[in-house]
């Protein structure tokens, strides 16, 4: 049971490229996030997942977009990568009664 | 003032030590996590609890709805459980709708 996968788990980009962060769960949960970790700060939600075909802004969406492939998987992607975008990013999954969350290994990205 | 307060923010203590890290939140919850999260690792959820008490192996989760406070206590401390302690409230309305708000964690270093 891998539970929540995330790739890659390191990236540099320079400023302007463009990657996706996927991430995969395979424990049948409708609801799935990204998080981004900055030092000295809580993880702050960038976009959530309700359930398949639904996503919504947190509360740092800006520069981001997301997709819900399907059941499993939710990607992140930045179009133009920024240095404010290096952070650590984590994809998460929740157990729609008893709210217990699941995270992903994190994601390490340097934007030069 | 943060909405969610972490103390302290670092702990050393030695190995077989009684360690308490404190959370305390201004607003009103429906659920309180703990994770934990080891150094250049994934997060792991520990507890989560809404009302009195919680037992893991040696960790115990405590939470005082009346004074917005809960405790995380590790009994016999071991290296093993040096990581960043994380306390992460859910307020609004119970579901995936739901805000869930960090603190910004405990680093607990545990020496032999």
């Amino acid at each position: 049971n891998a539970g929540v996968t995330q790739t890659p788990k390191f990236q540099v980009l320079k400023t302007g490229q463009s990657m996706t962060l996927q991430c995969a769960q395979d424990m049948n949960h409708n609801s799935m996030y990204w998080y981004r970790q900055d030092p000295g700060m809580g993880l702050r939600l960038i976009y959530y997942s309700a359930s398949e075909g639904t996503t919504d802004k947190g509360e740092v969406p800006n520069g981001y977009n997301v997709s819900r492939l399907n059941k499993r998987e939710f990607s992140l992607r930045l179009e133009s990568a920024a240095p404010s975008q290096t952070s650590v990013y984590f994809c998460a999954s929740r157990i729609q009664g008893t709210g217990e969350l699941f995270f992903g290994e994190g994601s390490r990205l340097t934007v030069l | 003032k943060n909405e969610v307060e972490q103390s302290p923010q670092n702990l050393t203590a030695q190995e077989g030590e009684f360690i308490t890290i404190n959370c305390s939140y201004s607003v009103g919850i429906s659920a309180l996590h703990w994770l934990q999260q080891h150094p250049g690792g994934g997060i792991v959820s520990l507890f989560m609890l809404s009302s009195g008490k919680k037992k893991h192996g040696r960790l115990i989760a405590t939470i005082n709805i009346q004074e917005k406070h809960s405790s995380l206590h590790i009994t016999a401390s071991h290296p093993r459980d040096s990581a960043v302690y994380i306390c992460a409230v859910r307020s609004g309305v119970a579901g995936t709708a739901s805000k869930l708000t960090f603190g910004t964690g405990t680093r607990l270093q545990v020496t032999l």
